[in-house]
């Protein structure tokens, strides 16, 4: 069964770098048809995508976020990470990892999410 | 940049049925999923290709996409169906995926 896992760190200072990672166990990412994304959600708020991965590295990201967002894939060690650049407390959300389905053209659809982890960008 | 539409709220009664809806500019072109988030959990797949249930979903849950708007239709309601719902497109024109901003379905 597949599962992913996020990890990082809980507590990011405002300006600095986010990083996360999402390990994924019961499965490989180098799969066609699925790509690997990233959800942020605020406290009592909606979800937000962030952008999303292939295993040959081809990357999609949110407008909003693109010019201060990294998202990588290691396969070897069966993660995808994500860096956010420059962040502030509007940042401050639960972030997600999920396996992104994409088997036909415009179909998309997030069919396996992580737990998720808090992360409050705080000085 | 586009934008899904869904109302904050809606209730229906233990047992009858509900719908929520999901508008966009042509999103009958487009194929829509719905993701249900239960309080304190991740969210969880119920519809995907505006109509296909993933293995598990309940035959309650069903989905529509015709014009301009999206349904997910929840037949019978139960308590457990009580959760925010988030219907999610993908727009090629910019390229990315799309939320809608959740609706919160209570169940009386």
């Amino acid at each position: 069964q597949l599962q992913l896992l996020e990890s990082g760190p809980g507590l990011v200072k405002p300006s600095e770098t986010l990083s996360l990672t999402c390990n994924v166990s019961g499965g490989f990412l180098n799969i066609s048809g699925y790509y690997w994304g990233w959800i942020r959600q605020p406290p009592g708020k909606g979800l937000e995508w962030v952008g999303s991965v292939f295993y040959s590295g081809t990357t999609y990201y949110n407008p909003s976020l693109k010019s201060r967002v990294g998202i990588s894939i290691d396969t070897s060690k069966n993660q995808f990470s994500l860096k956010l650049r420059s962040v502030t407390a509007a940042d401050s959300a639960v972030y997600y990892c999920a396996r992104e389905r994409r088997q036909e053209w415009l179909v998309s659809a997030f069919d396996v999410w992580g737990k998720g982890t808090m992360v409050t960008v705080s000085s | 940049s586009y934008d899904l539409t869904q109302a904050p709220s809606l209730s229906v009664s233990l047992g009858q049925t509900a719908s929520v809806t999901c508008s966009g500019d042509k999103l009958g072109s487009k194929y829509v999923s719905w993701h249900q988030q239960r309080p304190g959990q991740s969210p969880l797949l119920v519809v995907f290709r505006d109509n296909k249930r993933p293995s598990g979903i309940p035959e309650r849950f069903s989905g529509s996409n015709s014009g301009g708007t999206a349904t997910l239709t929840i037949s019978g309601a139960q308590p457990m169906d009580e959760a925010d719902y988030y219907c999610q497109a993908w727009d090629s024109s910019t390229t990315s995926v799309v939320f809608g901003g959740g609706t919160k379905l209570t169940v009386l």
